[in-house]
């Protein structure tokens, strides 16, 4: 079975212009996370979906960010207008849903390798 | 204090030395525990859960205080294929589904 796909793996970009990443999750998992990585903060939940809601934008850095999940096998994560400190890793990760919130191991994918110039 | 602490290392080991990485995390209400494996430009992958009794698999073995709020792991006979970056993670508390992460022990084991 494929991994968690996510595209592109890297991209460069001038400060101001419009940044689209996109991620396809495990096919049957119903949690969808977006997470970013930096070398100071390490790994941070951006925000995450369940059965395509979101449940916690509160790490979303400001209202430059925005993500979508318009079904289950497709989510986005756009940054408009971008800025030289939004270079990062963005990884998004997929689990299964258990009944009683009962951890399921996160799958990442690749990550997007994302330069803001 | 920041959420999850770890030694950031780098730890530099022989193959076949035992090495022990620690962490602790600030939240006593935190549930869930575990260690994740990162290679290098590569996505985390989980190593293993961390339990109260404490559990082992393979070289590799993980225990928890919870009195200390302190989790640690420990890598028994290292092979050069554990270097890696390896992340203490711990679950938001109420909330199983978000989890907080350090910023990792970097390991290389060395011929």
């Amino acid at each position: 079975d494929a991994g968690v796909i996510q595209s592109p793996r890297h991209e460069v970009t001038e400060m101001g212009q419009e940044v689209t990443l996109r991620c396809k999750p495990i096919s049957g998992h119903d949690y969808l996370f977006w997470y970013r990585q930096t070398m100071m903060r390490g790994l941070e939940l951006l925000i995450y979906f369940n059965n395509n809601v979101p449940i916690d934008d509160s790490g979303m850095p400001e209202d430059r960010f925005s993500a979508k999940m318009p079904n289950a096998s497709f989510s986005t994560l756009k940054i408009q207008p971008s800025e030289p400190r939004d270079s990062a890793v963005y990884f998004c990760a997929s689990s299964l849903g258990t009944s009683g919130g009962a951890y399921n191991e996160q799958f990442f994918g690749p990550g997007t390798r994302l330069t803001v110039l | 204090r920041k959420e999850v602490e770890q030694d950031p290392g780098p730890f530099n080991v022989p193959e076949g030395a035992t090495v022990a990485f620690n962490c602790t995390y600030s939240n006593s209400a935190s549930q869930s525990f575990f260690w994740y494996r990162q290679d290098c430009r590569k996505e985390p992958k989980l190593l293993m859960s961390v339990y109260s009794s404490g559990n082992e698999d393979g070289r590799f073995t993980a225990q928890l205080n919870r009195a200390s709020q302190y989790i640690s792991l420990l890598i028994r006979d290292s092979k050069l294929s554990d270097s890696a970056t390896y992340l203490c993670v711990v679950n938001f508390a109420g909330n199983n589904r978000k989890l907080i992460w350090g910023l990792g022990t970097s390991l290389a084991v060395n011929p």
